[in-house]
């Protein structure tokens, strides 16, 4: 079993519309989340961190459920700008500075 | 964000040869250092951690003698692929951090990555 496991996707949505991208973690220990965005043989961009009391920005919310180790991202108004693939990610070592990668769920926002 | 430069952005070698890359800080003091491994349409996969003036720490499966990894300053670490093969191809991106404490994550900034093709 993956440790980060995504739902590949792709989604296909028009321009405007709400997406939600959902992510399972296997390690309890995890201590921090995030959601990175890479575009096409590009490096990742952190998005936004994930935090269990939820947290916004502009468009983007993102929530975790520790007690069910779930963590989603929730988009509204899409851009054709959002298309990427969307990166769940969580920490763990020692240092808690190990980031584990989900394989990323791909987005397509077309007009 | 800080700046994170990686070198070659991409290299095509023959099998057997050995190829190096670099990652640099440009704007900040990296005390540790990730190697990340992304295949087509897989996750990054973590390779190795590097700390400044240490011997790198690597994830299980990865090999350290075919994976040399120097991380000799503040604002430099290397990876050499050693003996290249095919299966070498993939995407390697560095990532690089400031000081950890214990228990607490440091954001990571991520260099553009490098494509290798092995023929």
């Amino acid at each position: 079993r993956k440790e980060v496991e995504q739902d590949p996707g792709p989604f296909n949505v028009p321009e405007g519309a709400t997406v939600a991208f959902n992510c399972t973690y296997s390690n309890s220990a995890s201590q921090s989340f995030f959601w990175y965005r890479q575009d096409c043989r590009k490096e990742p961009k952190l998005l936004m961190s994930v935090y269990s009391s939820g947290n916004e920005d502009g468009r983007f919310t993102a929530q975790l459920n520790r007690a069910s180790q779930y963590i989603s991202l929730l988009i509204r108004d899409s851009k054709l700008s959002d298309s990427a693939t969307y990166l769940c990610v969580a920490t763990h070592g020692e240092y808690g500075n190990k980031l584990v990668f989900g394989a990323g769920t791909i987005l397509r926002v077309k007009s | 964000g800080a700046v994170v430069s990686q070198h070659p952005s991409w290299v095509i070698c023959k099998s057997g040869t050995s190829v190096k890359i670099e990652c640099r800080s440009l704007d900040f003091q990296a005390t540790t250092m990730f190697w990340y491994r992304q295949f087509p349409k897989q996750s990054l996969m973590l390779m190795a951690t590097s700390n400044e003036g240490s011997k790198a720490t690597y994830e299980q499966g990865v090999e350290k003698d075919k994976f040399l990894i120097n991380h000799a300053s503040l604002t430099l670490s290397t990876l050499t692929v050693t003996s290249a093969h095919p299966e070498d191809s993939s995407f390697y991106i560095c990532s690089a951090a400031g000081t950890s404490v214990s228990g607490s994550y440091n954001e990571q900034f991520f260099g553009p990555g490098t494509r290798l093709t092995v023929l």
